[in-house]
C-alpha cells in the first residue's frame, strides 16, 4: 500500500497571504488527523477528519481550518499567515478515529515558512 | 487532557551501546505507540503496545507498556548511526493523540 502522501513538500509565504495544504491517506483510511510541529511546542493536534466531518479540535485560532472529501483525502487551509505559522505540518491517518487507539501513520510534511 | 513525559530529553552515545528511553504519564493510557522522526520526514511508526505488560520487539527495538498502564518504555541494543533522530512516545487521550516531547539521539560512530 502507498502511504500517506502530503504536498506540497515545501512552501514559502508572506504574512498575510493565505495557503492551503493537501495529504492523501493511506487506502481504506477514513481519519486523518493534522498537526503542527514546532522546535518550540513540538507535536501539536490541530484537528481531524473522519467521514468528512471534522471530529476533534485543538487550540488553535480560527484560522486553521480543514475539510475532508469523501475519497477521505483532506486539505487543510492557514489564513492571514503568521510569522509563528511556520512549522512542519503533518498529517497522519489511520483506518479509524485515532481517539480509539487506531495507529497513525504520518506523512512526510509540509515545511511551511512564512516571511 | 493527559500529558506525557517524556525522557530523556537527549542522549549521546557510542555506536554499540544500548539505549534506553521512557514515557510517563499522570492518568492511565490504552495504547502506547513509539516513533521515530529524522530530519525533514514525519514521524515513522516504530512498535505500537495495546495490552498491559506487553513486551514487543521489531529488530533491536523492544518497547514495553507498563503494567501500571501509565508508563512504556523503548530500548535500543547495539545502537548504529542510523539510529539517529527523534523518539516520541504517542497515546490516544479523549479522541485525539498526545505525543511527548520526544528523545533526541546522538550516536557517534
Amino acid at each position: 500500500k502507498a502511504g500517506v502522501t502530503q504536498t506540497p513538500r515545501y512552501l514559502i509565504k508572506t504574512r498575510g497571504q493565505q495557503v492551503t495544504l493537501s495529504c492523501s491517506p493511506i487506502s481504506g483510511h477514513r481519519s486523518v488527523s493534522w498537526y503542527q510541529q514546532t522546535p518550540g511546542q513540538g507535536l501539536q493536534f490541530l484537528f481531524e477528519y473522519f467521514s468528512e466531518t471534522q471530529r476533534n479540535k485543538g487550540n488553535f485560532p480560527g484560522r486553521f481550518s480543514g475539510r475532508q472529501f469523501s475519497n477521505s483525502r483532506s486539505e487543510m487551509n492557514v489564513s492571514t499567515l503568521e510569522l509563528g505559522d511556520s512549522a512542519l505540518y503533518l498529517c497522519a491517518s489511520s483506518p479509524n478515529l485515532a481517539g480509539v487507539g487506531e495507529t497513525q501513520y504520518f506523512g512526510p510534511g509540509t515545511r511551511l515558512l512564512v516571511l | 487532557g493527559q500529558q506525557l513525559n517524556q525522557s530523556p530529553q537527549s542522549m549521546f552515545i557510542q555506536e554499540g551501546e544500548d539505549v534506553s528511553m521512557n514515557c510517563t504519564s499522570s492518568s492511565i493510557f490504552n495504547t502506547w505507540l513509539w516513533y521515530k522522526q529524522e530530519p525533514g520526514e514525519g514521524p515513522v511508526l516504530l512498535i505500537a503496545l495495546y495490552k498491559a505488560g506487553e513486551l514487543t520487539s521489531n529488530g533491536r527495538l523492544t518497547a514495553q507498556f507498563g503494567i501500571t498502564r501509565k508508563d512504556s518504555f523503548l530500548n535500543i541494543s547495539a545502537s548504529i548511526p542510523s539510529d539517529v533522530g527523534i523518539y516520541f512516545c504517542a497515546g490516544p487521550d479523549n479522541n485525539d493523540m498526545r505525543f511527548g516531547a520526544g528523545t533526541r539521539l546522538t550516536v557517534k560512530p
